[in-house]
């Protein structure tokens, strides 16, 4: 299996611009997680899908982040407009149903907001 | 809510010595305490982990107590190696198997194993 992939893996874009990352969990996976890495802040969840359906968005930051689950195999996450406070590593992760907290993680997205 | 505190956020050790990282954990509730290892560049990876109705698990050079009296748990890194260096994160959550439970992650350790 190639584990979870995310796209890009580095995003630079000026304030103000949209940004969306992209996540494909692993094949038969049902859970997906969206976590955001700081320095300052550890690794955050954002926001968890099971079976495509959010189940809990109370880690989005705020309106302008917004996450998506059309289909079982992609996920994307999007800040409109961006700042610069965004500038963070993205990750995704997936987990199967009965082993949830088992979570595989993809390579992270490094956004930088300028 | 729960809340994680790991130390130290730096160790540097040399070849072949042991490391400890130690976790406290807030909320009794609790039940599953993973750890993850992230190298640079790339996601974090599970390690090992451990469930509340066991004290102790070994794999291989690595180990990991739990004390639920205390709520701390600890990782244990045996004769370490170069390609150990790395960030490693404990987590606890109160959910596991189908239940749901966040993962709550501390905030890391910088492991530097020096040859």
């Amino acid at each position: 299996d190639a584990g979870v992939i995310q796209s890009p893996r580095h995003e630079v874009t000026e304030m103000g611009q949209e940004v969306t990352l992209r996540c494909k969990p692993i094949s038969g996976h049902d859970y997906l997680f969206w976590y955001r890495q700081t320095m300052m802040r550890g690794l955050e969840l954002l926001i968890y899908f099971n079976n495509n359906v959010p189940i809990d968005d109370s880690g989005m930051p705020e309106d302008r982040f917004s996450a998506k689950m059309p289909n079982a195999s992609f996920s994307t996450l999007k800040i409109q407009p961006s700042e610069p406070r965004d500038s963070a590593v993205y990750f995704c992760a997936s987990s199967v149903a009965g082993k949830y907290n088992e979570q595989f993680f993809g390579p992270g997205t490094r956004l930088t907001v300028l | 809510g729960e809340n994680v505190e790991q130390h130290p956020s730096t160790l540097s050790v040399q070849e072949g010595d042991s490391a400890v990282i130690k976790c406290t954990y807030s909320d009794s509730a609790s039940n599953y305490f993973p750890w993850y290892k992230q190298e640079l560049g790339k996601g974090p990876q599970l390690i090992i982990d451990i469930r509340s109705n066991v004290g102790e698990k070994k794999d291989q050079r690595i180990a990991v107590t739990l004390n639920k009296t205390a709520k701390h748990f600890s990782l244990h890194i045996t004769e370490t190696q170069p390609e150990d260096s790395a960030v490693y994160f404990c987590a606890a959550s109160t959910g596991y198997g189908g239940s749901q439970g966040n993962l709550i992650f501390g905030k890391g350790t910088k492991l530097s194993v020096k040859p």
